[in-house]
């Protein structure tokens, strides 16, 4: 089974920052099976990346996703006050079909 | 437009058995090369996939939790069903039905949920 452990588990930036978010895979990924998605209290997870570097329908450009092998990665360029938030990477794979990491929580400093 | 829609009981006992519906619209089962999955999130913790059923009836569960779950899909009505049995508090959660599309193309095949229902708080409590 595939382990996905995200880094920071809290992120402290202030609006118009850019933040990197870190997903490591336990073993290698293919690309095309690495996904991101951003969750606000209350709320249902929105995916924001799939396979790895493709916006889904909707994102703003100012995030990008990228990464290979073990190791993937969202940026956000310059925040917005919205942007502030629960983020996770998911992976697809034989079985278990879906693994999501633990999370970083986004929050303004 | 996709939406789905999650119902059913937000109180169960310990080792009773939990039945949810995904109720969706946008899409269909049998003109659509589609998925619907279940993903449960514990208050305050991570999300956590737990089961999947494709348009030509392929199934995955997760590993950990598949002696207790099964998911079912009534293509005429448009709806998704799955059941947990011998719950237990520590399955209390907020459960999410999401759809994953089939997406190919340029020989590399895409997976992730790109529409989520808005969940359903189940609460397992005596």
């Amino acid at each position: 089974e595939i382990v996905l452990t995200q880094s920071p588990g809290t992120l402290s930036l202030s609006p118009g920052e850019r933040a990197t978010l870190f997903c490591r895979a336990s073993q290698s990924v293919s690309s095309s099976y690495l996904a991101w998605y951003q969750q606000k209290p209350g709320q249902a997870p929105r995916l924001l990346i799939y396979g790895a570097s493709s916006r889904a329908t909707g994102i703003p450009d100012r995030f990008s996703g990228s990464g290979s092998g073990t190791d993937f990665t969202l940026t956000i360029s310059r925040l917005e006050p919205e942007d502030f938030a629960v983020y996770y990477c998911q992976q697809y794979g034989s079985s278990p079909r879906y693994t999501f990491g633990q999370g970083t929580k986004l929050e303004i400093k | 437009q996709i939406t789905l829609k999650e119902s059913g009981p937000t109180l169960v006992k310990p080792t009773q058995t939990l039945t949810l519906t995904c109720t969706f619209s946008g899409f269909s089962f049998s003109t659509n090369e589609v998925g619907v999955g279940w993903i449960r999130q514990p208050p305050g913790k991570a999300l956590e996939w737990l089961a999947l059923i494709y348009w030509d009836d392929d199934k995955g569960y997760s590993p950990s939790l598949k002696y207790r779950l099964t998911i079912t899909k009534d293509t005429s009505k448009n709806q998704v069903v799955l059941t947990m049995t011998n719950m237990d508090p520590v399955d209390t959660a907020t459960y999410y039905c999401a759809h994953t599309p089939q997406h190919c193309s340029g020989g590399s095949c895409y997976y992730y949920f790109d529409s989520w229902g808005q969940g359903t708080l189940v609460t397992v409590s005596s």
